[in-house]
């Protein structure tokens, strides 16, 4: 298997702009989640979705943030519009389930940088 | 609320030697604690996970962890550090959810620099 795969792996854009990021999980996974990294607060879980629903977007800072997961090989995560403090890598990753000897896979991460 | 907690920001190590990554966990009720690691821009890679059992867990690239229920740990060792081995790990632990659910709840990492 490919692993999880995010496209693309780096995106420079200026405020105020729309940005797409997107995840393609590990086949069989029924688990989806979305992460945002950075130095001040650590590796954040932004949202998660089960068979392609999502079930906790607490994590979303706010409403320029959106997730979508059409379908069981696809998903993506929105910010509309962006600002500099998103600036951040952004990781998806996958899991078979949510039992607790689960294991989630990341994928490569995309670095964002909102100029 | 479940929580890990990594005490060192960093740690140095010569190669050939022994490392120790430490970490301590907050938890009510069973422990499920996991070890990542992050190359430099790279995504997270699973290193191995403590679930019941065997208070050593053995995984990936010869690490291996001790989980130790007195004293609320779970470090992460090897025997014999490499160069390769340089780079930012993350201790983890399952935290269930108000309302159901679990998520990863990661510390906020160590990095580990080995030097020839």
């Amino acid at each position: 298997d490919a692993g999880v795969i995010q496209s693309p792996r780096h995106e420079v854009t200026e405020m105020g702009q729309e940005v797409t990021l997107r995840c393609k999980p590990i086949s069989g996974h029924d688990y989806l989640f979305w992460y945002r990294q950075t130095m001040m607060r650590g590796l954040e879980l932004l949202i998660y979705f089960n068979n392609n629903v999502p079930i906790d977007d607490s994590g979303m800072p706010e409403d320029r943030f959106s997730a979508k997961m059409p379908n069981a090989s696809f998903s993506t995560l929105k910010i509309q519009p962006s600002e500099p403090r998103d600036s951040a890598v952004y990781f998806c990753a996958s899991s078979l389930g949510l039992a607790f000897t689960d294991t989630q896979y990341f994928g490569p991460g995309t670095r964002l940088t909102v100029l | 609320a479940q929580s890990v907690a990594q005490p060192e920001d960093q740690v140095n190590v010569a190669e050939g030697n022994p490392l120790t990554v430490k970490c301590t966990y907050s938890v009510s009720g069973n422990p499920y604690l996991f070890w990542y690691v992050q190359y430099p821009n790279r995504g997270l890679q699973f290193l191995l996970k403590y679930i019941t059992g065997d208070n050593l867990v053995k995984g990936s690239y010869g690490f291996e962890a001790e989980f130790n229920k007195s004293q609320t740990s779970f470090h992460l060792k090897k025997p014999s550090a490499l160069v390769s081995d340089s780079a930012l790990y993350f201790c983890a632990v399952r935290e269930v959810l108000t309302g159901g659910g679990n998520k990863l709840t990661f510390g906020t990492g160590t990095q580990l620099k080995v030097e020839l």
